[in-house]
């Protein structure tokens, strides 16, 4: 079956760094690719997202970045504010409209 | 309108008794889902549904029962629950199902304890 996981399940970082969120998948035929963010209370919120034909994709302050070869899906924010402050969660669809969350990265960001 | 609505936001009920919860979107959204979310885990998908039509059952127990009246509306039906079925239940909607997935938009979810 298809997992998702993260590497590390909290990462701290003070206001005004880049954060980077890791993640890695195990199904090589997943095709899309989405970061959420959870703040405590609310439902998942849409990030950004990438499909497979791509390696890299920029929105407003992040970056995905997919590696197919080893598997490997990155989050980068850049000046990470105390607003960022959330749960992040990877989440990969293989088709259809299947989409599996991994594991989550809580992001506390030190003012 | 870019917000997909549930109700209510929390139900306590009793292992015996039936509830609903609701989902509502007006975004003109063909494909809507519910999800289960524990305390410090993921969302596990549940159910999905494509033109008011169920496509995705996870193997969900049948005291879970999921209804999409329309386009705009999804349903899940609760009966009989037990304890561990206590969660946040979370509802999201996509753009037209098919081939690909596409971004999914939560609703804030109900948070259900089962006593």
């Amino acid at each position: 079956g298809e997992s998702v996981g993260l590497h590390l399940p909290t990462l701290s970082v003070q206001e005004g760094d880049n954060s980077i969120i890791n993640c890695a998948y195990s199904n090589s035929a997943s095709d899309y690719f989405i970061w959420y963010k959870q703040e405590s209370g609310k439902g998942p919120q849409f990030i950004i997202d990438i499909r497979s034909n791509m390696d890299k994709r920029q929105g407003q302050r992040v970056t995905v970045l997919l590696n197919k070869t080893v598997k490997h899906l990155s989050l980068q924010i850049a000046a990470t504010q105390p607003g960022d402050s959330a749960v992040y969660f990877c989440a990969s669809s293989g088709g259809y409209q299947k989409v599996t969350f991994g594991t989550g990265t809580k992001l506390q960001v030190i003012p | 309108d870019t917000e997909v609505t549930q109700t209510p936001k929390h139900l306590v009920m009793g292992m015996t008794n039936k509830k609903s919860l609701k989902c509502e979107q007006h975004m003109g959204h063909r494909a809507m889902y519910w999800y289960k979310q524990k305390a410090k885990k993921p969302p596990e998908l549940m159910f999905v549904y494509s033109y008011e039509k169920l496509s995705i059952n996870e193997s969900v127990p049948s005291r879970f029962s999921p209804e999409c009246p329309n386009s705009s509306l999804l349903n899940l039906h609760l009966h009989a629950l037990q304890p561990e079925d206590s969660a946040l239940y979370l509802c999201a909607s996509s753009q037209s199902p098919g081939q690909g997935a596409s971004e999914q938009y939560f609703g804030p979810g109900t948070r259900l304890t089962v006593t």
